[in-house]
């Protein structure tokens, strides 16, 4: 079964600019969550989805916001890029929303802020 | 709010040795959940191995265990036979029980991370 996949692999964007990430849960899957990893630090939750409800949000600005489609797939959106959201988006998947169940994490999408 | 604290920033050890990464942690929280993951330089998180709060006995998983002091908020992994495959960052993780009936998020808190490096 394939694991959890996120597209694209890397973004180069200026500053101002709006980017979307994508990720596609593993199947069977139906919670999502965002995580922010800037360089040289741990990852930062930003958002989790379950059953496309938003569950939880991290302390990021309103610039950030994502949703989840019927397919559970999700997507994170960042408006008025600043160079300070260069980082490692990671997005993680589990079966069902709950401490009992692990997170499995993609790959991650490499932001660059110019 | 949950703190996660990792002060090593660097270890290095040698093939077959064992090391120990160090993690403590700030809670209120009774019941929780620990974790160590593995993030090698393919960037791919992956779970190396978890602890609940309520189990008294330390979690191992093959050539991974750690040693859970509650009272002392301490949550360090133990490596044995280390080889070349374990070289990556190391991070830990901290996790308030929740779920769909709690109506909070499941998220993760992670420390700043451990950069192992295993040579021959």
């Amino acid at each position: 079964d394939a694991g959890v996949t996120q597209s694209p692999t890397h973004l180069i964007k200026t500053r101002g600019q709006h980017v979307t990430l994508r990720c596609s849960p593993i199947s069977g899957h139906k919670s999502v969550s965002w995580y922010q990893q800037v360089l040289g630090q741990g990852p930062q939750f930003i958002f989790q989805y379950y059953e496309k409800e938003e569950r939880g949000r991290g302390n990021f600005p309103d610039r950030f916001s994502a949703r989840q489609f019927p397919n559970y797939s999700s997507e994170l959106n960042v408006n008025a890029l600043l160079l300070g959201d260069s980082a490692l988006y990671l997005c993680a998947s589990s079966l069902v929303q709950g401490a009992r169940y692990e997170q499995y994490f993609g790959p991650g999408t490499r932001l660059t802020v110019t | 709010a949950q703190t996660v604290t990792q002060s090593q920033p660097e270890m290095s050890v040698q093939e077959a040795e064992t090391v120990t990464l160090s993690c403590t942690y700030d809670t209120s929280e009774n019941n929780y959940y620990l974790f160590w993951y593995k993030q090698p330089p393919s960037r791919q998180m992956i779970l190396v191995i978890r602890q609940e709060a309520y189990k008294q006995q330390n979690a191992t998983e093959n050539r991974f265990s750690v040693n859970f002091q509650k009272a002392a908020k301490s949550f360090s992994l133990k490596i044995s036979d280390s080889q070349l495959g374990d070289t990556a960052m190391y991070f830990c993780a901290f996790m308030k029980p929740a779920g769909p009936l709690t109506g909070t998020a499941s998220k993760l808190t992670f420390g700043t991370g451990t950069r192992l490096q295993v040579t021959l």
